[in-house]
């Protein structure tokens, strides 16, 4: 099982340039999440999803957008890059429902450290 | 909306001692999940510890255990014998276990430093 994947890791874009961080995962997950994290900071939810087709908006949407066009994939994508976006993203899934061991948690991908300049 | 707190921004724990660290929410609900996430260096969220609202025991996890009090709205976490791997941002969250529209909710982390 691969988890969470997330790409690219590292990533340094223009002002103005736009790009997706891609995540998938292959638990078959409902839920899934993208947090930002700013240095020495908690993680801020950008967009979440309950499953296909289904998306809302978190704490600090502006200057992002997702789809979920698959159970599987989750992109963000981020629309005239601003220095404000430098950060560390992270995508997770989790299911809707469950118990036990497994079943509550959210798992994460090992992020993506994007600076915008 | 559902709100974690975490009233220490950083804590420091000698090796081998014990150091707990704390944890409240704000929830109307009854059922849910609290989870105590490490994060190292590395950057990884690791999970440590996961408690069930409708378990009354608290949960642990070795070295790793858990002060749930469901009526004060409490969940601290309690490291014993701490290792310098311990070093890490500790982020209590919480997430609803009947709610499909509320999504994980972290607090702002704890910074944990072992000294040797």
């Amino acid at each position: 099982n691969a988890g969470v994947t997330q790409t690219p890791k590292f990533r340094i874009l223009k002002i103005g340039q736009s790009m997706t961080l891609q995540c998938t995962q292959d638990m078959n997950h409902n839920y899934m999440y993208w947090y930002r994290q700013d240095p020495g900071m908690g993680l801020k939810l950008i967009y979440y999803s309950v499953g296909a087709g289904i998306t809302d908006k978190g704490e600090v949407p502006n200057g992002y957008n997702v789809s979920r066009s698959t159970t599987e994939d989750f992109p963000l994508r981020l629309e005239l890059a601003a220095p404000s976006q430098t950060s560390v993203y992270f995508c997770a899934s989790s299911y809707l429902y469950g118990t036990g061991e497994g079943n509550t948690e959210a798992f994460f991908g090992q992020g993506t450290r994007l600076t915008v300049v | 909306a559902q709100t974690v707190t975490q009233s220490q921004p950083e804590m420091s724990v000698q090796e081998a001692e014990t150091v707990t660290l704390s944890c409240t929410y704000d929830t109307s609900e009854s059922d849910y999940y609290l989870f105590w996430y490490k994060q190292p260096p590395s950057r990884q969220m690791i999970l440590v510890i996961r408690q069930e609202a409708y378990k009354q025991q608290n949960a642990t996890e070795n070295r790793f255990s858990v002060n749930f009090q469901k009526a004060a709205k409490s969940f601290s976490l309690k490291i014993s014998d701490s290792q310098l791997g311990d070093a890490a941002m500790y982020f209590c969250a919480y997430r609803s276990a009947t709610s499909g529209n509320t999504p994980l909710v972290f607090g702002k982390g704890t910074r944990l430093s072992v000294i040797a």
